[in-house]
């Protein structure tokens, strides 16, 4: 079974630039998530899309941070425009259903904002 | 207070030792407990997971919830090189608008051959 698959693994952008995250989650699943993951934290989860609606965008900053799920299956995280703050990994994961305690994740990409 | 909180370590061990790696919490709704390690430049992987309170073991490592305590541990038995990695706590609730993981800051733990 293929994992969860993400583009690209690194980005280095200078501040007030636009940035684009893509994820491939595993097929079938029906629950995807973006997590930010800050050096030395846990991740912390943007937003959840179930199938292609957003049931979580609660601690997404929706003044630069922007997501879709087209069709219910990959998904594209953008941000813009990227402040220092932003520099993070940030990881995509799905799983099954809503509720699942696991979820698959991706290796993410790490953000450098200069 | 943070409603997780995990001592980041480094933790480092010899080889063969037992290790033992714990989260406190403070929201009194969370119901599930979960363990994730995650190797450098890897995304999370789950180890195991628990509901309520009382132990489960798989293999080497146990997972053990105090819920009076809000106190949450996982040992690892016969620790071995291949377990060097940051370990992550995380914990829900129970239902729908409850299903978001909260997790900790996670502990690195270097096992020394």
């Amino acid at each position: 079974e293929a994992g969860v698959a993400q583009s690209p693994r690194y980005k280095i952008i200078e501040k007030r630039q636009s940035v684009a995250f893509w994820c491939n989650p595993i097929s079938g699943h029906a629950t995807l998530y973006w997590y930010q993951q800050i050096l030395g934290q846990g991740p912390k989860l943007l937003i959840q899309f179930q199938n292609n609606g957003v049931v979580d965008d609660s601690q997404l900053p929706k003044d630069r941070f922007s997501a879709e799920r087209l069709k219910g299956v990959d998904s594209t995280l953008k941000i813009q425009p990227a402040k220092l703050e932003d520099s993070a990994v940030y990881l995509c994961a799905s799983s099954p259903n809503r509720g699942d305690n696991e979820q698959f994740f991706g290796p993410g990409t790490r953000l450098t904002v200069l | 207070q943070k409603e997780v909180e995990q001592d980041p370590g480094p933790l480092s061990v010899p080889e063969g030792a037992i290790v033992s790696l714990n989260c406190t919490y403070s929201n009194s709704a969370f119901q599930y407990f979960m363990w994730y390690r995650q190797y450098s430049r890897k995304g999370p992987e789950l180890l195991m997971y628990t509901y309520s309170s009382g132990n489960k073991e798989d293999g080497r490592f146990t997972a053990q919830v105090d819920k009076s305590s809000k106190y949450i541990s996982l040992f690892i038995r016969d620790s071995q090189p291949s377990d060097s990695a940051t370990y992550l706590c995380a914990m829900r609730g129970l239902g729908a608008g409850s299903y978001q993981l909260t997790f900790g800051k996670g502990t690195k733990l270097s096992v020394i051959p």
